[in-house]
């Protein structure tokens, strides 16, 4: 049973234009995202986080939107770059303090054509 | 800056041998944790350790162990390795707590290959 899910295996965008990736959650106990970012034969790095007791985090290009009560999230991009091409994941924690198991999507696959 | 290292990048192994993966992290974090990424199934959590000799299973830990002697070594150990363990495998660590700009951070990742 997939808690975080992302249903677009992948997207094209062109060089310039925004880039929206989205992922869904179903567990109501998630209350802490992120994002992360993979290139092939890499670790993935992170990206942007968000608490969910904002709506909005932005960071530079990146702005990250949650909207709890459709239990979905959202990565902008914006200006889109060849160098954005990757295999993005979306990850949730229920909470912040201590550990906290964090579960990943299965990720969705960004071209971004010059 | 964070550095997560995992000893072997590469490996092939044959069925039924011992691996050993090693990670090293040298940001005195707490929590440590092995994911394999598979294509089609994201990043799923074998197990992960919150203090030296602590243990905790994630999503997947069957064929697997692991070992946490010192704070800063997570080793993971396919008992006797099977083809359906050929994947890419991601050490992580982080604080305890996530938030306030901690977050996970990863090794380069080490691609197994068992034949």
């Amino acid at each position: 049973d997939q808690q975080v899910k992302q249903n677009s295996p992948s997207l094209s965008v062109q060089e310039g234009r925004i880039s929206i990736l989205n992922c869904d959650y179903t567990n109501s106990m998630f209350d802490y995202f992120l994002w992360y970012k993979k290139y092939p034969a890499e670790g993935p790095t992170f990206l942007i986080s968000i608490s969910s007791i904002k709506d909005k985090n932005e960071d530079g290009r990146f702005t990250v939107f949650l909207n709890k009560s459709a239990k979905h999230l959202s990565l902008h991009i914006v200006p889109s770059q060849p160098g954005d091409s990757a295999v993005y994941f979306c990850a949730a924690s229920p909470g912040s303090g201590g550990y906290q198991k964090v579960t990943f999507g299965i990720g969705t696959k960004l071209q971004v054509i010059p | 800056d964070v550095k997560v290292t995992q000893s072997s990048r590469y490996l092939v192994k044959r069925t039924g041998e011992k691996v050993f993966l090693e990670c090293v992290q040298d940001m005195d974090h707490e929590n440590m944790f092995w994911y394999r990424q598979d294509p089609g199934l994201g990043l799923r959590l074998i197990y992960f350790s919150y203090d030296v000799k602590m243990k905790e299973k994630g999503d997947i830990p069957e064929g697997y162990s692991v070992s946490r002697e010192k704070k800063e070594r997570f080793s993971l150990i396919l008992e006797s390795a099977s083809t359906n363990q050929t994947s890419m495998y991601l050490c992580a660590s982080s604080l305890l707590g996530l938030g306030d700009g901690n977050t996970i951070y990863f090794g380069e990742g080490s691609w197994l290959t068992v034949v």
